[in-house]
């Protein structure tokens, strides 16, 4: 079993739509998770990360997380074209070495 | 603040050869981490270093080796380069008071090996 489960996608959704990202892990040391924008021919951007469980916004980003379940989760409001993107979770103990997702591939469509 | 950079961006190179690349952090950066990116196998971590000193290192074989020189510049080395080597090269830095968990990266390095 991987450390971190990500499904590649694509996703394809209508612009506007809500858009639902997650992820699965199985180490329960991780206490850090966050999620990273990926556009293509560039480096991972930061968007957003939580410390432990529970729920932290950003504007059209929510980012969840469920330590219980070992299930973290991001949400996009009010998609848009621009959100086109490979959404990538990431995750680490602390001062230790951050496990990446392959990364979800999303397609927003005019 | 200028981004973290990182040269060259493109490589070709042929097995057996071997290959260093480099990156500069965001200005009073001090923790540097590198990365390998492919489609197979997504974003792995290398090695990240500290004030000079490797402070993680990732599941990868000796070929591939890092420093980082005071100003917190840092290069990576690949000796004896394989195929599979093949993948873009990622370097991010991090600000000092954060746990590693807010990473800056740079535009990566594309290297293939033929």
């Amino acid at each position: 079993q991987k450390e971190v489960e990500q499904d590649p996608g694509p996703l394809s959704v209508p612009e506007g739509a809500i858009v639902s990202l997650n992820c699965t892990y199985s180490n329960s040391a991780f206490q850090y998770f966050m999620w990273y924008r990926q556009y293509s021919r560039k480096g991972p951007e930061l968007l957003m990360y939580t410390y432990s469980s529970g729920n932290k916004e950003d504007g059209r980003f929510t980012a969840q997380v469920d330590k219980s379940s070992k299930y973290i989760s991001l949400f996009i409001r009010d998609s848009q074209p621009s959100d086109s993107a490979t959404y990538l979770c990431a995750m680490s103990g602390v001062g230790d070495k951050i496990i990446f997702g392959k990364g979800t591939r999303l397609h927003i469509l005019p | 603040k200028a981004g973290v950079t990182q040269t060259p961006r493109y490589l070709i190179k042929t097995r057996g050869q071997q290959v260093t690349l480099s990156c500069s952090p965001i200005s009073g950066h001090r923790s540097v981490s590198w990365y390998q990116q492919t489609p197979g196998q997504g974003l792995q971590f290398l090695f990240e270093y500290f004030s000079e000193t490797q402070r993680n290192k990732g599941n990868f074989p000796g070929r591939f080796s890092g420093r980082q020189f005071s100003n917190s510049r840092s290069e990576m080395n690949v000796s004896t380069l394989e195929l599979g080597d093949s993948a873009l090269y990622l370097c991010a830095s991090s600000p000092e008071g954060t746990g590693g968990e807010v990473q800056y990266f740079g535009p990566g390095t594309r290297l293939t090996v033929t």
